[in-house]
């Protein structure tokens, strides 16, 4: 089956720890993406990657770590540093960073 | 920069009656536009695209968007509308090098009543 995995789908985490969130795609995308999603608020953009070794910040990137060291796995850091990070997380990609996105299932983080 | 806006946070249609969710663009270049749904705890589902050509763009479950260039407008449209569409959908554009990431509106909650 070809697409995206993120794991886990629920994620708690203790205020001070830093944790991370796993995404995978098997569909041969150069462009990956990671997005935090609250209510009221839609997509908000926290990094990105367009090719492999190379990333760049989005909207949100404060308090967050990415690598992209294969093009297949872009997994995404929640350091300590984020004040708030109760969210739902979601990762995507694209062919080039030009055409549709896919997405994962998402990942709920709950800071407890 | 680049923004996308989604005027109505809820749209509520009867069932059977034609829909229309907004999205309006600014992007520098080229925009390249297009729609998503998410169901409640779950990714999103690309519906259709607009990168060049026809002005109307039909893609999945129905659904087509008008892009019109001079009131930078990318609105959301199915003629006949069905519970099962009540969903959350999102408009998102890039600018025409991708440079700067895929953006996201804020969404629209779209209410189908039987």
């Amino acid at each position: 089956d070809g697409g995206i995995t993120q794991s886990p789908k629920y994620l708690f985490r203790k205020e001070g720890q830093n944790v991370t969130l796993s995404c995978e795609q098997n569909l041969n995308h150069d462009a990956m993406y990671w997005y935090r999603q609250d209510p009221g608020q839609g997509l908000r953009l926290i990094y990105y990657s367009q090719i492999v070794n190379d990333f760049q910040k989005g909207d949100i990137a404060e308090g967050y770590s990415v690598s992209r060291e294969k093009k297949e796995s872009f997994p995404l850091t929640v350091t300590s540093a984020q004040k708030n990070p109760t969210a739902f997380y979601l990762c995507a990609s694209s062919i080039d960073g030009t055409t549709e996105a896919f997405f994962g299932q998402g990942t709920r983080l709950t800071v407890v | 920069a680049q923004s996308v806006a989604q005027p109505e946070d809820q749209v509520k249609v009867a069932e059977g009656n034609p829909l229309t969710v907004k999205c309006t663009y600014s992007v520098s270049g080229n925009p390249y536009l297009f729609w998503y749904v998410q169901y409640p705890n779950r990714g999103l589902q690309f519906l259709l695209k607009y990168i060049t050509g026809d002005n109307l763009v039909k893609g999945s479950y129905g659904f087509e968007a008008e892009f019109n260039k001079s009131q930078t407008s990318f609105h959301l449209k199915k003629p006949s509308a069905l519970v099962s569409d009540s969903a959350l959908y999102f408009c998102a554009g890039y600018s025409g090098g991708g440079a700067d990431g895929l953006t996201f509106g804020k969404g629209t909650h779209l209410i189908i009543q039987p």
